[in-house]
C-alpha cells in the first residue's frame, strides 16, 4: 500500500515567486528520515532536501525548505524565489525499514 | 565524476529478447538498488544489493534477475521481454542499509526501456 501522498499532480508558479509542494506519509515508526527528489527532463533523480524525523528543525537548502508537521505527518516543500530550472517532476520520499517508499510526483511548471 | 552510472540510456528491443542493464556507483557505497518507474511516474523499488547480497527483492517476476559481481555494480538481467516491462529503470546507491536504510540513496540518471 502506498504510504506516501502527493495530492498535486501538477503545479504552476510565476517565475520569481514561491510555491509550495504538499506531502503527507503514514509510517508507525518514531524515527525515520523524509526527502524531496527533482527529476528534471534529463530524468536524472537528484536529491533536493533531506529531513530527520527526530529534529524539530526545518531543513533548508538555500531556496528550498520544508515546514515538517510530524504529528500531522505532512512535508511540505517550499521553494522560494522560483527559477526557470526549478522544472522539473518532484518526488517526495520516506525511508520505512530497509527501502525508501517514493509519492507519486508533483510536476513543477514554471511560468516566464 | 558521474556518481552513479547506467548504460544504456535507451533500449529498445523485441518482445521475447533478452536484455541486460548495467550499473556501476564510484561511492564506494556498501548498498545498491534497482526501481522501476511506470508511465505515471511511480517508482517502485524490485531489489536491493548490500556488498554483493541479496537484501530486498520485491515482487517481480522471475524474469528479472539482477547480478552484482561486486559492491561497486549491480546489473539487471530481463529474460523473456514483455510489452509490460516498458519503463524507466533507475539504479541507485547508498552508504549503509544497516542503518537502516536512513542514508541517502543517489540515484542514476535512468534507462528507458521500450518493448516493441
Amino acid at each position: 500500500a502506498q504510504t506516501v501522498t502527493q495530492s498535486q499532480p501538477e503545479m504552476s508558479v510565476q517565475e520569481a515567486e514561491t510555491v509550495t509542494l504538499s506531502c503527507t506519509y503514514d509510517t508507525s515508526e518514531s524515527d525515520y528520515y523524509l526527502f524531496w527528489y527533482k527529476q528534471p527532463p534529463s530524468r536524472q533523480m537528484i536529491l533536493v532536501i533531506r529531513q530527520e524525523a527526530y529534529k524539530q528543525q526545518n531543513a533548508t537548502e538555500n531556496r528550498f525548505s520544508v515546514n515538517f508537521q510530524k504529528a500531522a505527518k505532512s512535508f511540505s516543500l517550499k521553494i522560494s524565489d522560483s527559477q526557470l530550472g526549478d522544472a522539473a517532476m518532484y518526488f517526495c520520499a520516506m525511508n520505512r525499514d530497509d527501502k525508501i517508499i517514493f509519492g507519486k510526483g508533483t510536476r513543477l511548471h514554471i511560468l516566464p | 565524476d558521474t556518481a552513479v552510472s547506467q548504460t544504456p540510456k535507451y533500449l529498445v528491443t523485441q518482445m521475447g529478447n533478452d536484455k541486460s542493464i548495467k550499473c556501476e556507483q564510484n561511492l564506494g557505497h556498501d548498498t545498491m538498488y534497482w526501481y522501476k518507474q511506470d508511465s505515471k511516474k511511480f517508482l517502485k523499488i524490485m531489489f536491493s544489493y548490500n556488498n554483493k547480497e541479496l537484501i530486498i527483492n520485491e515482487t517481480v517476476p522471475n524474469r528479472f534477475s539482477p547480478k552484482s559481481p561486486d559492491k561497486a555494480h549491480l546489473n539487471l538481467h530481463i529474460n523473456s521481454l514483455e510489452l509490460g516491462d516498458s519503463a524507466v529503470y533507475f539504479c541507485a546507491s547508498s552508504q549503509d542499509l544497516s542503518s537502516g536504510g536512513t542514508d541517502t540513496q543517489y540515484f542514476g540518471p535512468g534507462t528507458r526501456l521500450t518493448v516493441l
